[in-house]
C-alpha cells in the first residue's frame, strides 16, 4: 500500500498568519492517465471531512480561496494564506492513484 | 441539497453481523462510485470498500476483505455494506461516501462483548 507521511502532525498557528502542510508519498502519484490523484480533506471537530483540493491544486465548489494545494510526484503542500478562526481542525491528505487509496495520519490545526 | 444518511449501526458482539445502509439524495446516486470509509473515534481515516455506479466492480481493504460486502440498489438511492465475523478492531464510525465530496455524518459500530 501507498504510505502517505504528514508533517507536521500539530501545528499551532496565530490567526491571519499563513500555514503550511507537507505530505509525502512511497511512491509516485501519477496515474496512467497522466493525472496526479493527490487530495486534501479537512476534519472540523465533531464534523464529517470535507475535500478541499482534489487532483492536487483544484479546489472544490464554496472552498475559499486562501485554501491552495501545490506539489507533484511525490511531494505535496497544503496551504492557507490566512488561516481563520473556522480552519480549525484536522488536515488529511489522501491519494486515489492506487488502491487501496490511503490517507495521510492527519495534521492538527489550532489557534496559538 | 446532497444528504447521504447513515444507519444501521450499533452495538454488535464479536463474530456478529450488521448491515449498514445510507440513503443518498439530492444528486443522481446512479452515476457515480459509492464508498465506505471509517474512523476510529479519535483516529484517523480508512478506506474500507468501492463499488461503481452499476454496482457491477467492487474493491476492498485486505482489512477486511471476505468480511464485508458492499452493495447498492440505484432504484432505491441506497448503498450498503454488509458486515459479518465482526471483530473488535472494526470498531469505528463509518461514513459513507459519493464521487470523494459527498460524506454523510456516520454511523457508530461497536464491536464487544
Amino acid at each position: 500500500d501507498v504510505v502517505m507521511t504528514q508533517s507536521p502532525l500539530s501545528l499551532p498557528v496565530t490567526l491571519g498568519q499563513p500555514a503550511s502542510i507537507s505530505c509525502r508519498s512511497s511512491q509516485s502519484l501519477v496515474y496512467s492517465d497522466g493525472n496526479t490523484y493527490l487530495n486534501w480533506f479537512q476534519q472540523r471537530p465533531g464534523q464529517s471531512p470535507r475535500r478541499l483540493i482534489y487532483k492536487v491544486s483544484d479546489r472544490d465548489s464554496g472552498v475559499p480561496d486562501r485554501f491552495s494545494g501545490s506539489g507533484s510526484g511525490t511531494d505535496f503542500t497544503l496551504k492557507i494564506s490566512r488561516v481563520e478562526a473556522e480552519d480549525v481542525g484536522v488536515y488529511y491528505c489522501m491519494q486515489s492513484t492506487h488502491w487501496p487509496w490511503t490517507f495521510g495520519q492527519g495534521t492538527k490545526v489550532e489557534i496559538k | 441539497e446532497v444528504q447521504l444518511v447513515e444507519s444501521g449501526g450499533g452495538l454488535v458482539q464479536p463474530g456478529g453481523s450488521l448491515r449498514l445502509s445510507c440513503a443518498a439524495s439530492g444528486f443522481i446516486f446512479s452515476s457515480y462510485w459509492m464508498y465506505w470509509v471509517r474512523q476510529v473515534p479519535g483516529k484517523g481515516l480508512e478506506w474500507v470498500s468501492r463499488i461503481n455506479s452499476d454496482g457491477s466492480t467492487t474493491s476492498y481493504a485486505d482489512s477486511v476483505k471476505g468480511r464485508l460486502t458492499i452493495s447498492r440498489d440505484n432504484a432505491k438511492n441506497t448503498l450498503y455494506l454488509q458486515m459479518n465475523s465482526l471483530r473488535a478492531e472494526d470498531t469505528a464510525v463509518y461514513f459513507c461516501v459519493g464521487g470523494l465530496n459527498k460524506w454523510g455524518q456516520g454511523t457508530l459500530v461497536t464491536v464487544s462483548s
